[in-house]
């Protein structure tokens, strides 16, 4: 595997179900990052964990829980979402130097009925 | 705050010819980055180009090649020699100064849809 990859591409699921997102980096970056894209609109950052640890949570609601177990890893636990919550969720890793480009997975779509 | 406007939601080229897409963004910081970003219908967002605004030449990759004229506040991408894979959607994006162990932050535009035609 190269780049960023992450699975499951295709995620349907309740309002009552518990789910995660799964990313991981074959770059040997060492910051990741989690986005939410929504139907125009422009991409929303979620979280950004540098060096394993978290750096940003921009006012993301509780239901949506990330975990960084390691540099090359990235987790969002999903539990008792809303339907507004259904968007595209893609995931990206960096180095931590400033002006590092980030380099994007190929996104979860993610439904909740 | 920064933001950053494309305001072209849709265009479109004819394979092989030129087509300039527009960017402007609005900042009071004298450095910063640049990025174009492009997703075709696969979804996978990718990187097309990067640009310092500390460096006063233009960045090229291939095909790619950026106009930043940062006076202006102006960050527009070309496109030479359409190919029908080019198409996809494109997002402009900027990057603020770091300060105080403060991460990386991308503010991205809304996007163009540019659609290549045979």
């Amino acid at each position: 595997e190269t780049g960023v990859t992450q699975t499951p591409r295709h995620l349907v699921m309740g309002m009552t179900n518990k789910k995660s997102l799964k990313c991981e980096q074959h770059l040997g970056h060492n910051a990741m990052y989690w986005y939410k894209q929504s139907a125009k609109k422009p991409l929303e950052l979620m979280f950004v964990y540098s060096l394993e640890e978290r750096v940003e949570n921009n006012s993301v609601p509780s239901r949506f829980s990330p975990e960084c177990p390691n540099s090359s890893h990235l987790f969002l636990h999903l539990h008792t979402l809303q339907p507004e919550d259904s968007a595209l969720y893609l995931c990206a890793s960096s180095q931590v130097g400033w002006g590092a480009a980030q380099y994007f997975g190929p996104g979860t779509r993610l439904t909740v009925l | 705050a920064q933001t950053v406007t494309q305001s072209q939601p849709e265009m479109s080229v004819q394979e092989a010819e030129t087509v300039t897409l527009s960017c402007t963004y609005d900042t009071s910081e004298n450095n910063y980055y640049l990025f174009w970003y492009k997703q075709p219908p696969s979804r996978q967002m990718i990187l097309v180009i990067r640009q310092e605004a500390y460096k006063q030449q233009n960045a090229t990759e291939n095909r790619f090649s950026v106009n930043f004229q940062k006076a202006a506040k102006s960050f527009s991408l070309k496109i030479s020699d359409s190919q029908l894979g080019d198409t996809a959607m494109y997002f402009c994006a900027f990057m603020k100064p770091r300060y105080g162990g403060a991460t990386n932050k991308l503010i991205f535009g809304t996007g163009t849809l540019l659609a290549v035609q045979p």
